[in-house]
């Protein structure tokens, strides 16, 4: 069973669109989180969310939105997409708590390209 | 101010040699965690070894060890007897307990195991 699951694994549309992305994990976890990796590879975190507080990045632009209707699902809608929004985005999951609190375990990633 | 650096952005290694892949971090949280993360070509994020910055001894995975140096503020990766499979992007990441919470990745260091 994957722990940390993202829907669709490729995300191919035009600019100005509106698109989601699915996360569910089921590992138990109450804090999830969403990551953008950009063409260099560098992975900067956009969202944490657990049942309490919304973490937000402060650089993320408020086209982005996390949804999250439970606690083992986050997805991320996007809205009027554009070029730059192209990336591969993660989610990832952990447990706050214990020794090894916060240790995420991450999702496969999408590819997200714009046109 | 960058809060992870790993300077080599591309390292090689001869099959069954050890390895060492260079992360400073800088922080003035006296709480924090350290975190090593390996990408393969493939994209996922899989979590390889975590030292917390109370943890007397140096963290071990496997053939994966942390050189854990405080006052140098380095956790430095050594992965020993190194395998073919072994050739990814490695990334260092730190969460600091106090300040935001937030995950902190550097930019990565792409491995590549020769046989």
């Amino acid at each position: 069973d994957t722990a940390v699951s993202q829907t669709p694994k490729y995300l191919v549309t035009q600019m100005g669109n509106d698109k989601s992305i699915k996360c569910e994990q089921n590992l138990g976890h109450d804090t999830m989180y969403w990551y953008k990796q950009d063409s260099k590879k560098f992975l900067k975190i956009m969202f944490s969310y657990n049942n309490k507080e919304l973490i937000i990045n402060e650089t993320v632009p408020n086209r982005f939105s996390p949804k999250s209707p439970d606690k083992a699902h986050l997805n991320l809608h996007i809205n009027s997409l554009e070029l730059g929004d192209s990336a591969v985005y993660f989610c990832a999951s952990s447990q706050s708590g214990g020794r090894y609190e916060n240790i995420q375990y991450f999702g496969a990633g999408t590819r997200l390209s714009v046109l | 101010a960058q809060k992870i650096t790993q300077t080599q952005p591309g390292m090689f290694v001869q099959e069954k040699e050890a390895v060492t892949l260079d992360c400073t971090y800088d922080t003035s949280d006296p709480s924090y965690g350290l975190f090593w993360y390996k990408q393969p070509s493939s994209g996922e994020m899989i979590f390889l070894i975590y030292q917390g910055s109370y943890d007397q001894q140096n963290a071990t995975e496997g053939r994966y060890s942390l050189n854990f140096q405080k006052a140098r503020k380095s956790a430095n990766l050594v992965i020993s007897a190194s395998q073919l499979g072994d050739s990814a992007m490695y990334f260092c990441a730190m969460r600091e307990r106090n300040y935001g919470q937030n995950f902190v990745f550097g930019p990565g260091t792409r491995l590549s195991v020769l046989p």
